[in-house]
């Protein structure tokens, strides 16, 4: 079946602009989780969601960051005001669930660049 | 503060050789530890996964060794190709928490 798929590729935007990127999991995956990788970096976790909700915000960097989630699927990473800083690769995760030992594996998808002018 | 730290940061080995990268973590509560690879452009992979009631896992030419008391844990690439040229992660989860923490990563090139 088709793994995670994100979009865009590739973002380029200018300071202060809004973005938004967005993520398509496994279907049927019920767990969902954004990291953010800078360059040479490794993987920072930003959120994740457990169905449609997030109970664990505590990894976005700031509350220019926002995400949400939509019949369990789609989910929609939002950076208001970017900043240069805020360049980087936005990978998605998807998991079966989290609750089992049997599921914890985490499919990636190819991540979304975004580079802040 | 970084609670998975990896080494070396980057590792040149030949065709046919050992590759081993080591990771450390401080967080006894973790209890999975997977590695994941990376190639330039994708996202990355799982490799393979171990959890702390063994010391030792293999799959084809990768092995994770784990040493509990020590808090590390390893992966070893026999017979590296260049093919397995890439970046690879160490990364760790404690049971209550849903996210993965990852270390810096390792960039292996393996010349032919």
């Amino acid at each position: 079946g088709a793994g995670v798929s994100q979009s865009p590729s590739n973002k380029v935007t200018e300071k202060g602009k809004d973005v938004e990127l967005r993520c398509d999991p496994i279907s049927g995956h019920t767990a969902l989780y954004w990291y953010r990788q800078s360059l040479g970096q490794g993987l920072e976790f930003l959120i994740y969601f457990q169905g449609n909700s997030a109970p664990d915000k505590s990894g976005l960097p700031s509350d220019r960051f926002s995400a949400e989630r939509t019949g369990g699927s789609v989910s929609t990473l939002t950076i208001q005001r970017t900043q240069q800083e805020d360049s980087a690769v936005y990978l998605c995760a998807s998991s079966l669930s989290y609750e089992q030992p049997s599921s914890y594996e985490q499919y990636f998808g190819p991540g979304t660049r975004l580079t802040v002018t | 503060q970084q609670q998975v730290k990896q080494s070396p940061q980057s590792l040149i080995v030949q065709k046919g050789g050992i590759s081993i990268i080591n990771c450390a973590y401080e967080n006894t509560a973790f209890d999975y530890f997977p590695w994941y690879q990376q190639f330039p452009g994708k996202g990355p992979a799982l490799l393979i996964a171990i959890r702390p009631d063994v010391s030792e896992k293999k799959e084809g030419r990768f092995t994770i060794s784990f040493n509990k008391s020590a808090k590390q844990f390893s992966l070893h690439i026999m017979d590296s190709q260049p093919g397995d040229s890439a970046t690879y992660f160490c990364a760790a989860r404690r049971g209550s928490a849903r996210q993965l923490t990852f270390g810096s990563g390792t960039q292996l090139t393996v010349l032919p």
